[in-house]
């Protein structure tokens, strides 16, 4: 059970908009940046976006994140093929004194 | 640009000791960085495993902190992790990673993993 919740699957045709949500408390995302990362399979975690909507650069801007209390959410916009794979969110928490990160949500394009 | 190299052995016995080295390149051990590692068991999410400053200083994940222990030598470019009394549940990819950092917490560069297998 991770401490960070996020939707197991998600979906979208190509060029078309999806979010991902990731849900906390007020000792992580309420308190802490919220940092997404993208895994294609069999591959290592790649750093994406955080909630203040910065990206590494090589990070195209179809991908946004943002943050409202203790929820954050990562947008993608004109869905490519490329952009299948898993996303993961994490934070920072205060309860824990540690990184936690969410169960992760696959995307199907 | 950083680089994070992970190496150990791919199986270990239950009960015994799990030894893994992450060789930097391209960077030093900086103080605004933390350096940490984390797990991945076959076909689940991630798991933060832990963190070294490049002073000593360490924060485990208190899952694992009975077990868990990591040091570093900057001489040599690395940091280490030793996970004691391993079982099968500690099969998995585990990587090292640059941070989190101090401003935003985020991970910015990974090794690209090592498999760990448990099993007799």
């Amino acid at each position: 059970q991770s401490v960070l919740t996020q939707p197991p699957s998600a979906s979208g045709t190509p060029g078309q908009r999806v979010t991902i949500s990731c849900s906390g408390s007020s000792s992580n995302i309420g308190s802490y940046i919220v940092n997404w990362y993208q895994q294609v399979p069999g591959t290592a975690p790649k750093l994406l976006i955080n909630s203040y909507d910065q990206r590494p650069s090589g990070v195209p801007d179809r991908f946004s994140g943002s943050k409202s209390d203790t929820s954050a959410s990562l947008a993608i916009s004109g869905l490519q093929s490329e952009d299948e794979a898993d996303y993961y969110c994490a934070a920072w928490d205060d309860s824990m004194e540690g990184v936690v990160f969410g169960g992760g949500t696959r995307l199907t394009v | 640009q950083v680089q994070l190299q992970e190496s150990g052995p791919g199986l270990v016995k239950p009960s015994g000791t799990l030894s893994l080295t992450c060789v930097l390149s391209g960077g030093s051990f900086s103080t605004r960085v933390w350096w940490s590692w984390v797990r991945q068991p076959p076909g689940k999410g991630l798991e933060w495993i832990g963190e070294i400053y490049y002073s000593g200083t360490t924060r485990y994940n208190p899952s694992l902190k009975s077990r868990v222990s990591m040091s570093l030598d900057g001489s040599k470019n690395l940091f280490s992790l030793r996970l004691n009394s391993v079982n099968a549940a500690d099969t998995g990819m585990y990587y090292c990673a640059r941070g989190p950092t101090l401003s935003t917490f985020e991970f910015d560069s990974w090794g690209q993993g090592t498999q760990v297998t448990v099993s007799s």
